[in-house]
């Protein structure tokens, strides 16, 4: 029973360039959030997506990032023209109900994709 | 979601329990209590919740306060392995957006 899948792991753009992050949950899951984490800072919420929905996207920057889940494939989160200040891991993490349901049974995250931007 | 306090950080010693502790005065009566750790260079991983009792699982005990004001993560043993930033978290049963990572407790072991 595979967990969540991110790839790639490590992702080198140069300034300019576009990332896609993919994100595969864990069977049965239909939840995927989206975390940033600067390097030495925590991690923080960026995005939660059901299939083919947005349910809160509060924490995505306004400007040149977008994420989508759609009814078939990954999770994508998609940033456009990096800068080096988007150099971070970025960690996805899905559950098998929404919110109010994952404050009982809790996230699963994968393993990150580090984004390193040159 | 409400605020927690917890140490920057805690040595302990292989094979010795170890007593994180959390500190959550503003905890509203629908709020669950969750850790997580991550360990140096993964993702988060869950460790283990609770609401108003105390919880055991195959990692670790949480030991919520009577009046829920703080809680304690215990590891029974600690082990190499057990190094990792542990974080504690609340959560609203009805929270509409993601977890709330703090600064964590950066737990080391020695040898």
């Amino acid at each position: 029973n595979a967990g969540v899948m991110q790839n790639p792991r490590h992702l080198v753009r140069r300034r300019g360039q576009e990332a896609r992050l993919r994100c595969s949950p864990m069977k049965g899951h239909s939840h995927v959030y989206w975390y940033r984490q600067l390097p030495e800072e925590g991690l923080k919420f960026m995005v939660y997506l059901q299939k083919e929905n947005i349910i809160d996207e509060s924490g995505m920057p306004k400007e040149r990032f977008s994420a989508e889940f759609p009814k078939e494939g990954p999770s994508i989160l998609r940033i456009q023209q990096v800068v080096r200040g988007d150099s971070a891991a970025y960690f996805c993490a899905s559950s098998p109900v929404g919110t109010g349901g994952a404050s009982v049974y809790g996230y699963t995250f994968g393993s990150g994709t580090r984004l390193t931007v040159v | 979601d409400a605020k927690t306090t917890q140490p920057n950080s805690m040595e302990s010693n292989e094979e010795e329990p170890v007593h994180l502790p959390c500190n959550h005065s503003t905890i509203s009566g629908t709020d669950y209590i969750h850790w997580y750790r991550q360990l140096p260079s993964q993702g988060p991983e869950y460790v283990i919740h609770g609401l108003t009792s105390n919880v055991n699982n195959r990692m670790a005990s949480l030991a919520i306060a009577e009046d829920r004001k703080s809680s304690t993560l215990i590891l029974h043993r600690a082990t190499l392995r057990d190094a990792a930033v542990y974080y504690c978290i609340l959560r609203d049963r009805g929270g509409a957006d993601g977890l709330t990572f703090g600064k964590g407790t950066h737990l080391i072991i020695q040898p």
